[in-house]
């Protein structure tokens, strides 16, 4: 079982505001990533991160932004939501597993609306 | 950029069926290919991973192939349950940047 969370669930907010989604994983990981996945479409990357204060930006245009000053934590912040920014946001981590090669972990996902 | 296509986007199948869900991608020099369930509302659960100098792998019920030069896998699942009815995935890794189909939403009746 992956120990991968994200927090909140769900959060409807209006436009404007300031907000940020938490995600922690507890198996060390240096990998982690966040996706954005519109209902019935397939998943974009939107950001990643191949450890402590490295971070890079996926091939989906995203006005997020997100840090990495903890390996177990990779939170992501909008700075002003927009309704545009409605959507699921899911978090996943990889690493080795002996020999073999990286397994993407995912989070439950976090279910923004913005008013 | 890496494309992926997942054939056919939706199935209904009666439960005991065999079945087999494609999935194909347009840059062959992949690190993996990985197979991934997903319920409505939740994140998503790894099935398989596939290292590209593996034809397949299989647990359970299930098993996955993979043809490099050609550019497919398939994801073939034995004797289907209601149990399996999610939406299946597939994610080609070009080295640690992963690209996702659209999935194939199954739906399996009792």
């Amino acid at each position: 079982e992956a120990d991968i969370y994200q927090t909140p669930r769900y959060l409807v907010i209006g436009t404007g505001k300031k907000i940020t989604l938490e995600c922690s994983q507890t198996m060390g990981h240096d990998k982690m990533y966040w996706y954005q996945q519109d209902p019935g479409m397939e998943l974009h990357l939107i950001h990643y991160s191949y450890g402590v204060n490295s971070t890079e930006k996926g091939d989906l245009s995203s006005e997020s932004t997100v840090s990495r000053i903890r390996t177990e934590h990779f939170p992501l912040t909008l700075e002003s939501a927009r309704p545009s920014h409605t959507s699921q946001y899911l978090c996943a981590s990889s690493g080795m597993t002996g020999t073999s090669t990286d397994t993407q972990y995912f989070g439950p996902g976090t279910r923004l609306t913005v008013l | 950029k890496q494309e992926v296509t997942q054939i056919p986007a939706a199935l209904s199948v009666p439960e005991g069926e065999n079945l087999v869900l494609n999935c194909s991608f347009t840059d062959s020099a992949i690190y993996n290919l990985q197979w991934f369930r997903q319920d409505p509302g939740k994140g998503l659960t790894s099935l398989l991973l596939i290292q590209s100098s593996q034809r397949e792998q299989t647990s359970g019920r299930l098993n996955a192939s993979l043809d490099k030069s050609s550019g497919r896998s398939t994801l073939y699942i034995a004797a289907s349950q209601p149990g399996d009815s999610a939406t299946y995935l597939c994610a080609a890794d070009n080295f640690n940047k992963f690209y996702f189909g659209s999935g194939t939403k199954l739906n399996v009746k009792p």
